[in-house]
């Protein structure tokens, strides 16, 4: 397994755009967060789904942000008319419950950085 | 609600000094509380945690933070840091919720720049 896999790394977009970032978690893990850093702030929680469910969202996930997990395996978050202050890294975690995981500790990809111009 | 303070936002120190990260913690109910370390071009890593017990935790690498209740502290400290050692490096806490993880909640982070 080569941990959490984020696509694209980098993305550059007009504003006004739709995009749409992919997160492929560690196989098997149950949980899936989303996070959005900004420059000089730590990490901040938008959503997660525990299998296909989403279970929670953050009150920073306007409704031009929506996340899916169809399958309980991979993720897709999308933007919708993009704007400047969307600008960011965006982070996917993942953890797991079964036998042989620490369900404490979050694998996180190494984000993709959205620049809105 | 919960909050983190990391009190530092750059720390620079040189090789082979001690070094202490400050995070400060607030939460009405009780918390699991980690250490995250970003090295350069780099995803987030677990570098310690404490759920619960031996209020003193340790890292492979070298470094360990004690968590104090009455303070609401969980302080990353290191004897003796190694050039390897720079990074950045996030305090974050969760709900306990009694076994497993809810969404982690950050701070600002702390970069470490270690000298020669």
């Amino acid at each position: 397994d080569t941990g959490v896999s984020q696509n694209p790394r980098h993305k550059i977009t007009k504003r006004g755009q739709n995009v749409t970032f992919r997160c492929d978690p560690i196989s098997e893990h149950n949980r899936l967060y989303w996070y959005r850093q900004t420059l000089g702030q730590g990490p901040e929680f938008l959503t997660y789904f525990q299998n296909e469910a989403q279970l929670e969202k953050s009150r920073l996930l306007s409704d031009r942000f929506s996340a899916e997990r169809p399958k309980g395996s991979f993720s897709t978050l999308e933007i919708q008319r993009t704007e400047q202050g969307d600008s960011a890294m965006y982070l996917c975690a993942s953890t797991g419950a079964h036998i042989g995981t620490d369900p404490n500790e979050a694998f996180f990809g190494q984000g993709t950085r959205l620049t809105v111009v | 609600a919960q909050s983190v303070t990391q009190l530092d936002s750059q720390v620079p120190v040189f090789e082979e000094a001690p070094v202490e990260l400050r995070c400060n913690y607030s939460s009405s109910v009780s918390v699991y509380l980690f250490w995250y370390v970003q090295y350069p071009n780099q995803g987030l890593q677990l570098l310690l945690k404490y759920l619960s017990g031996s209020t003193l935790v340790e890292s492979i690498n070298g470094f360990e933070a004690e968590f104090n209740k009455s303070q609401t502290s969980f302080h990353l400290r290191k004897p003796s840091v190694h050039i390897s050692d720079t990074a950045e490096y996030f305090c974050a806490v969760t709900m306990n919720y009694g076994g497993s993880q809810g969404n982690l909640i950050f701070g600002k982070g702390t970069k470490l720049s270690v000298k020669p």
